[in-house]
């Protein structure tokens, strides 16, 4: 256990359907994260919150909507989808802070997500 | 675009053998490098931080090297074990902002 729990574990959806992935630390993080793991590509972030605001957007596409209600949570609000998205997507959380980052990521473990 | 390199991309190994992995990355603007474990159907899970020219980290028989003048990072395994088997993931962070950047990994496979 990491104590970062991600749901769903599986999400298959269709092009049209609108779906929300969770994401929960109980570790007392600062900074909160979403990675995208597509299939032979590296750790692709998305979206960094750090003290509940956005501090990171790696120019993702506006059909994928981060919310951070506060510290311990942090949703990814999906709506009309392409099939390229399909991917497995991980939530992380760290100390945080400003600048510099030697803080290790704990990583939940990840969304699997099939856009049909 | 920030590039992170790890080589080899995977890698077959007889239990017993000791191995290593190379993680390459931009030295300028460095602040920390990081090592990750990531088993099948598990979160990826921190190994080591490493922050400092030439340091040297160890944990059991995995211990991992830093040398941030030219870009590179070392990760050994002494004496693999098929609980070793994962994918190895390097990261580095600048000295500024969130940003992790990951490399592919290495998919260690040990076989008994």
């Amino acid at each position: 256990e990491t104590g970062v729990t991600q749901t769903p574990r599986h999400l298959v959806m269709g092009m049209t359907n609108k779906k929300s992935l969770k994401c929960e630390q109980h570790l007392g993080h600062n900074a909160m994260y979403w990675y995208k793991q597509s299939a032979k590509k590296p750790l692709e972030l998305m979206f960094v919150y750090n003290f509940k605001e956005q501090t990171e957007n790696n120019s993702v596409p506006s059909r994928f909507s981060p919310e951070c209600p506060n510290s311990s949570h942090l949703f990814l609000h999906l709506h009309t989808l392409q099939p390229e998205d399909s991917a497995l997507y991980l939530c992380a959380s760290s100390q945080g802070g400003q600048g510099g980052n030697n803080e290790k990521l704990f990583f939940g473990s990840g969304t699997q997500l099939s856009v049909l | 675009i920030l590039n992170v390199e790890q080589s080899p991309q995977s890698l077959h190994v007889q239990e017993g053998d000791s191995t290593n992995f190379t993680c390459s990355f931009p030295s300028s603007n460095f602040y920390a490098l990081h090592w990750y474990r990531w088993e099948t159907a598990k979160s990826p899970e921190a190994l080591f931080v490493m922050t400092l020219n030439g340091d040297e980290k160890k944990k059991g028989r995995i211990s991992a090297t830093l040398n941030t003048k030219e870009g590179y990072s070392y990760l050994y395994i002494k004496g693999s074990q098929p609980e070793d088997s994962a994918t190895y993931l390097c990261a580095f962070t600048l000295n500024t902002g969130n940003q992790f950047y990951f490399g592919t990994g290495t998919s260690l496979t040990v076989i008994p």
